[in-house]
């Protein structure tokens, strides 16, 4: 199946912090990524839709501000949470779909804590 | 709004016995997905159904897929620990190439 690389797998950084986080495509080119964030025995929430070459579409509740999305090329997309804090703590995971597919291949998760 | 719900949140099951976990989307599906989450892993795709009607199975998880298409099963014989994770479905939205998740049915095994 196709592969969906994220990095970094885990991350610590303090309060008022930026992290931030990639998603690659290693063997398709995706024109759009998601984002997804899971609480703790919660379900996936989608944050946004990465769009290469133009801006993201974020979900209703989800600060733009906060969370950036950059989808600079066909294979990769970045998210970073600007400005941290501890209730930014969470499992986030990016997943894209191949042009030849409809199902979704999914990052690794990267576990942010925010201390 | 399109809506995908799932049942139940958790199920116990001892190791041996069965396991069912169900998706009803509040709109017709073209196809429904199901993944597995392992504890601490990412979601991996198991099978889509397109059919109405539609049954498949792989070893002992069978998937079904309404003659409606808005509702689907995924059912587990014989539970063994490798079985033990969150089993999420997933539809696409209408409007684009998002998918619409359930909420999930984490599947335990008693000790």
């Amino acid at each position: 199946g196709a592969v969906v690389s994220q990095h970094p797998s885990w991350v610590i950084c303090k309060s008022g912090t930026s992290v931030k986080i990639e998603c690659r495509s290693l063997d398709f080119q995706a024109t759009t990524m998601f984002w997804y964030r899971q609480f703790p025995k919660q379900s996936l929430m989608l944050m946004a839709t990465s769009n290469e070459g133009s801006k993201a579409t974020y979900e209703q509740g989800v600060e733009k501000d906060k969370f950036l999305i950059n989808h600079a090329s066909l294979t990769l997309s970045t998210l970073t949470v600007t400005s941290a804090h501890p209730e930014d703590s969470s499992f986030y995971i990016c997943s894209a779909i191949p042009p030849t597919n409809t199902e979704a291949f999914f990052g690794q998760g990267t576990r942010l804590t925010v201390v | 709004g399109q809506q995908v719900m799932q049942i139940p949140q958790y199920q116990h099951v001892q190791e041996g016995e069965d396991f069912t976990t169900y998706c009803n989307s509040s709109t017709t599906l073209s196809n429904i997905q199901w993944y597995k989450q392992r504890p601490g892993g990412h979601p991996v795709f198991l099978i889509q159904l397109v059919k109405s009607g539609e049954v498949k199975k792989q070893k002992r998880l069978t998937f079904q897929f309404g003659e409606a298409k808005k509702n689907s099963s995924l059912h587990i014989t014989a539970t063994q620990t490798t079985d033990v994770g969150t089993y999420f479905c997933a539809g696409p939205r209408d409007s684009n190439y998002q998918l619409i998740w359930g909420a999930g049915t984490k599947l335990i095994i008693k000790p």
